[in-house]
């Protein structure tokens, strides 16, 4: 089956410091990979994906590549703010047969200024 | 409307108690996907519309789950004689596409959630 794992939390990082999260998956098939946001108190976003191996995901300055012979898909950030602080969930879905997106446990982040 | 709404974004429920939670997607949307999420975990499925047919209920954790999409818009979540290990954050998502077209292409919009504490 599919799955996510991703590096535990909770992460504080100060300001302007280099962000890495592990992400790493298990699927059959040739999966997309997503990173999704979720800040205090509003719903799931999606912040960068991408459908295919050596594909790179960027948006607001995170990026992400598509690893297929590591299966990572690790997020980075050269700069934190004290704005990114959130939970960050690595997720798959699966071309085949599957509809739903499989989650990793979230990291939860924390900057401080 | 603009987004995913859902309500109640708070339930407090006894034990045995049943309690139903809803979800307005945006309009015109036509997946609705519904998923739990417990403390400090990720979200994981429960169940799959595609306008009003329940294309996977295969996440539902017990038949005290039930989900409903009748008119293909707004759906419902509803768990009869609540348990503790219900106690979770019930999210709503929607998507424009179906299920045939979205993988890896499209996004899905979520809701705030609703959370579950069952006493």
């Amino acid at each position: 089956g599919n799955s996510v794992t991703q590096m535990e939390g909770p992460v504080t990082l100060s300001e302007e410091a280099f962000l890495t999260i592990n992400c790493t998956y298990t699927a059959t098939g040739y999966p997309s990979l997503f990173w999704y946001v979720q800040y205090p108190g509003e719903g799931l976003q999606l912040l960068l994906k991408a459908t295919k191996a050596d594909d790179k995901g960027s948006n607001k300055g995170f990026e992400a590549t598509y690893r297929k012979e590591t299966t990572s898909f690790h997020l980075e950030k050269g700069s934190v703010q004290v704005s990114d602080s959130a939970v960050y969930f690595c997720a798959l879905v699966n071309s085949g047969s599957a509809r739903q997106l499989t989650f990793g446990s979230g990291t939860q982040l924390t900057v401080l200024p | 409307g603009a987004g995913v709404s859902q309500s109640p974004r708070y339930k407090v429920a006894k034990r045995g108690q049943d309690v139903a939670l809803r979800c307005d997607p945006i309009s015109g949307h036509v997946s609705l996907f519904w998923y739990q999420q417990a403390l400090g975990q990720g979200p994981e499925f429960l169940t799959y519309f595609q306008n009003e047919a329940q294309l996977d209920k295969s996440g539902l954790p017990s038949d005290r789950f039930f989900a409903e999409r009748p008119e293909g818009s707004v759906s419902t979540l509803k768990i009869q004689r609540t348990q503790q290990e219900d106690s979770a954050v019930y999210l709503c998502a929607s998507s424009s596409h179906g299920t045939g077209e979205w993988a890896g292409a499209n996004v899905l919009t979520f809701g705030a959630g609703s959370r579950l504490t069952v006493l």
